[in-house]
């Protein structure tokens, strides 16, 4: 089964709010974490990436925190804009050949 | 322009009947890899591909191949179609597994 996880399936925010999407992996090993963004009928799109030897990152409006010692991660995007809908996966590579996904989290933008 | 591009977009076909999906990366990327998303399941790794004539499996490669003769390319093969492979499918590309991947647009599949 998959070592990466999501805390809530669905996330609903008010618009210029922050969000905070949350993730959970179970491999210790994991060294490379990394978000995507899938909007409607699109591929997954990059938005940040962190390696273990950090424990936060910072983008344009988002922020990624690791937290190792609970095998944690999360994405911050401040003032959530309607443009942030999408479905947010989190990823994990442990150091192999592979990346393994969460299952995703639906980010819904209330006006 | 960076991209990933897949072929065809959408497809329906009959169970048993062979098909190809291509992919193409026109960055140079040396890892590329195939994923199918289902509902409630995300996206699970098929194949991967570390370099040209190096491919392996991922988590679900059961009913696909996959090759790899060009560092560009990396077509998948369903050899027999069966309708539990109706699914959304995306191709990848990267320079190596932990950076950012470039994904393609998808391709839906539907086997009747």
């Amino acid at each position: 089964g998959e070592s990466v996880g999501l805390h809530l399936p669905t996330l609903s925010v008010q618009e210029g709010d922050n969000s905070i999407i949350n993730c959970a992996y179970s491999n210790s090993a994991s060294d490379y974490f990394i978000w995507y963004k899938q909007e409607s009928g699109k591929g997954p799109q990059f938005i940040i990436d962190i390696r273990s030897n950090m424990d936060k990152r910072q983008g344009q409006r988002v922020t990624v925190l690791l937290n190792k010692t609970v095998k944690h991660l999360s994405l911050q995007i401040a003032a959530t804009q309607p443009g942030d809908s999408a479905v947010y996966f989190c990823a994990e590579n442990n150091g192999g050949d592979k990346i393994i996904f969460g299952k995703g989290t639906r980010l819904h933008i209330l006006p | 322009e960076a991209q990933v591009t897949q072929n065809p977009r959408y497809l329906i076909t009959v169970t048993g009947k062979k098909l190809t999906v291509t992919c193409s990366q026109n960055m140079n990327h040396e890892y590329m890899s195939w994923y199918r998303q289902d509902p409630g399941l995300g996206l699970r790794q098929i194949y991967y591909s570390m370099n040209v004539e190096v491919t392996d499996k991922g988590d679900v490669p059961e009913g696909y191949k996959v090759s790899r003769k060009e560092k560009r390319n990396f077509p998948l093969i369903l050899e027999s179609p069966s309708p539990n492979q109706t699914s959304l499918y995306f191709c990848a590309s990267s320079f190596m597994v932990n950076t950012e991947a470039f994904f393609g647009q998808g391709t839906r599949l539907t086997v009747v």
